[in-house]
């Protein structure tokens, strides 16, 4: 099974602040068509996961563009510019690249300081 | 509006069985794969099983393997999860979630299975 590592387990930002949070896999994404399937969710605080960024660096409907993402092969990071209150909660990295089993990273936290 | 319910919920002891479905809403079900995945409490996402659009491919976590069963019934735009032999560990928050673009696109707002005598 790809092992997803992501750090830092939690952080603590001030409004205004930008953070970044870092997603490793154990083998390379990048699928036989070329694309990399690797994918950010937010799970807001006693709410279901939702998408946030796919295939690396494309926003969901609606995502505002402070977030974004960057990354290739196994090394990949999520970027919040200007934090907002509305963004605390966890933040997972995904893979759907390599299946079964699809896994996730363990999650970050995210507080407002 | 896409919109995925689950229902199902309920308390269960350790050896039993129960079913879990999804409605769907808001696009055309029959040509997406669905997932279901599962958040035990306090802890992160495990992905669990993935049918396709048509069903004709299926596939499952070790974790569930041989217990648990993914469905579709695209006429009634509804997923099911049939679950045998229930362990204290699949006690769990299940969310069904549609693939999207490789990913999990959409999520319903989760039906809480707990396994305990």
């Amino acid at each position: 099974d790809v092992v997803m590592t992501q750090t830092p387990p939690s952080l603590s930002v001030a409004i205004g602040q930008s953070v970044s949070i870092s997603c490793k896999s154990s083998q390379s994404l990048v699928y036989s068509d070329g694309k990399t399937y690797l994918h950010w969710l937010l799970q807001s605080p006693g709410r279901s996961p939702k998408r946030l960024i796919y295939q690396v660096s494309n926003l969901g409907s609606g995502v505002p563009d402070r977030f974004s993402g960057t990354g290739s092969q196994k090394d990949f990071t999520l970027k919040i510019s200007r934090v907002e209150a509305e963004d605390l909660g966890v933040y997972y990295c995904a893979q759907t690249t390599h299946f079964p089993p699809f896994t996730f990273g363990s999650g970050t936290k995210l507080e407002i300081k | 509006e896409v919109q995925l319910v689950e229902s199902g919920e309920g308390l269960v002891q350790p050896g039993s069985s129960m079913k879990l479905s999804c409605v769907a809403s808001g696009f055309t079900f029959s040509n997406y794969g669905m997932n279901w995945i599962r958040q035990a409490p306090k802890k992160g996402l495990e992905w669990i099983a993935l049918i396709y659009y048509d069903s004709s491919s299926k596939y499952y976590a070790d974790s569930v393997k041989g217990r648990f069963t993914i469905s579709r019934d695209n006429s009634k735009n509804t997923l099911y999860l049939e679950m045998n032999s229930l362990r204290s560990e699949d006690t769990a928050m299940y969310y069904c979630a549609k693939s999207g673009s490789g990913d999990f696109d959409y999520w319903g707002q989760g039906v809480m299975v707990t396994v305990s005598s």
